[in-house]
């Protein structure tokens, strides 16, 4: 059964880059079907893509942000990764790992998120 | 403001159906699939419908999908008080190169 398990520090202070893994149990990365993604959910509001990356590197996010955002994947570890920089009160929110069923655009499963505040 | 967009709300009695609606463009609802989730509050997103109108195993058959043009609806028929949970949809988009979530909806019953 896959199993998608994120992790990373609950605070990271502003200014500063925000770090999380996705962990994927039950099956490789390795696939032509799928990428893998970020979505998130800040307090009281609705879901927010943020990126998606496959095992070969190829990305996709958000135009909102650019610059800011770094997607990696460790295929010896069977991870995927994200680093957001320069974080502020507005990145607060739980962050989710689900993977995504290429060309017809669904996130199933999901993981079950964590949440980064971010404050000094 | 999302490129899709939700009713903030809706409500009926249980028993009854409800259609909840994401209303798009030609570069996203219009040229690609549509897929739907159900968030209870303090829970993981769960995929109800994907492919507009496929059901994942396990989803009850009282959920149902469609998409016409720029739009597309969920319906859930003999609504239970189970069913209260908000409702996005989540296609792509091509002007914007990614993924587009709604607004989401919430769903009182």
């Amino acid at each position: 059964q896959l199993q998608l398990l994120e992790s990373g520090p609950g605070l990271v202070r502003p200014s500063e880059s925000l770090s999380l893994t996705c962990s994927v149990s039950g099956a490789s990365i390795i696939s032509d079907d799928y990428f893998w993604g970020w979505v998130r959910q800040a307090p009281g509001k609705g879901l927010q893509w943020i990126g998606l990356i496959n095992h070969s590197g190829t990305k996709y996010d958000d135009p909102s942000f650019r610059g800011r955002l770094t997607l990696s994947v460790d295929i010896s570890n069977n991870q995927v990764s994200l680093s957001l920089s320069s974080v502020t009160a507005a990145d607060t929110a739980r962050y989710y790992c689900a993977r995504h069923r290429r060309l017809v655009d669904f996130f199933d499963p999901w993981g079950q998120g964590t949440f980064v505040t971010v404050s000094s | 403001q999302s490129v899709l967009t939700q009713p903030p709300s809706v409500s009926a009695a249980p028993g009854q159906k409800v259609t909840i609606s994401c209303s798009g463009s030609t570069s996203n609802i219009g040229s690609k699939d549509v897929s739907w989730y159900q968030q209870v509050p303090g829970t993981v997103p769960r995929l109800v419908i994907y492919e507009n109108e496929k059901r994942p195993s396990g989803v009850p058959d009282r959920f149902s999908g469609s998409k016409s043009g720029t739009s597309a609806t969920l319906g859930i028929a003999g609504l239970q008080a189970g069913d209260e949970a908000n409702y996005y949809c989540l296609t792509w988009d091509n002007r914007r190169g990614g993924l587009v979530f709604g607004g989401g909806t919430t769903l009182t019953v």
